[in-house]
């Protein structure tokens, strides 16, 4: 990709309330879109993904959605819990080994 | 189980003298591995793309005689930080790309210079 825009920078939620975090991309070739989870001191962890082909991704509470059209995607959190606490990327590639884009990254905050 | 894995987790060390990372696939072979900076509080940053049996490839703007990368097998890439200086402190963190293109990170590793 060539830049990727990611807001919001940082979301206070309470347990159980759902969090969405919207990114935007600019290069129409990008066909590749991975969310990261990344917690203190630790390397990114690829939670979801979606693909140019698809328009919608669901895994148990996480779920990606992608306008193409618009060039927006989405990540939605249902049920939060305080363990998903942590920073979430959003990046976007043009597929076959290329490299990724990053977002600028958002603090999610789980409070009890 | 993680997928990656790298070497040392933190390393303190003295302004001038050389640091030696290592970034290990644990489950597949390897032929491109990337490796990433990242200041606190700020996103990834791509510094090159290290390709099994040749060159590595840089981004702009990062210094290929000052962070040397080695892809000798399909399991094993090194990033060699040469004569470390404060402003090289950071946190590096290598990638493995799959077939799907999807990139799985390693746990990553802080380097402080004195």
């Amino acid at each position: 990709g060539e830049n990727v825009e990611q807001h919001p920078s940082t979301l206070s939620v309470q347990e159980g309330d759902s969090a969405v975090i919207k990114c935007t991309y600019s290069d129409s070739a990008s066909n590749y879109f991975p969310w990261y989870k990344q917690e203190l001191g630790k390397g990114p962890q690829l939670i979801i993904d979606i693909r140019s082909n698809v328009g919608e991704k669901k895994d148990q509470r996480i779920a990606v959605t992608l306008n193409k059209t618009a060039k927006h995607f989405s990540l939605h959190i249902t049920e939060t819990q305080p363990e998903d606490s942590a920073v979430y990327f959003c990046a976007d590639s043009r597929g076959g080994g290329n490299k990724l884009t990053f977002g600028t990254g958002t603090q999610l905050k789980v409070e009890l | 189980g993680a997928v990656v894995s790298q070497h040392p987790s933190r390393v303190i060390c003295k302004s001038g003298t050389s640091v030696k990372i290592e970034c290990r696939s644990l489950d597949f072979q390897a032929t491109t591995m990337f490796w990433y900076r990242q200041f606190p509080k700020k996103s990834l940053m791509l510094m090159a793309t290290s390709n099994e049996g040749s060159k590595a490839t840089y981004e702009q703007g990062v210094e290929k005689d000052k962070f040397l990368i080695n892809h000798a097998s399909l399991t094993l890439s090194t990033l060699t930080v040469t004569s470390a200086h404060p402003e090289d402190s950071s946190f590096y963190i290598c990638a493995r790309v799959t077939s799907y293109n999807e990139q799985f990170f390693g746990p990553g590793t802080r380097l402080t210079v004195l």
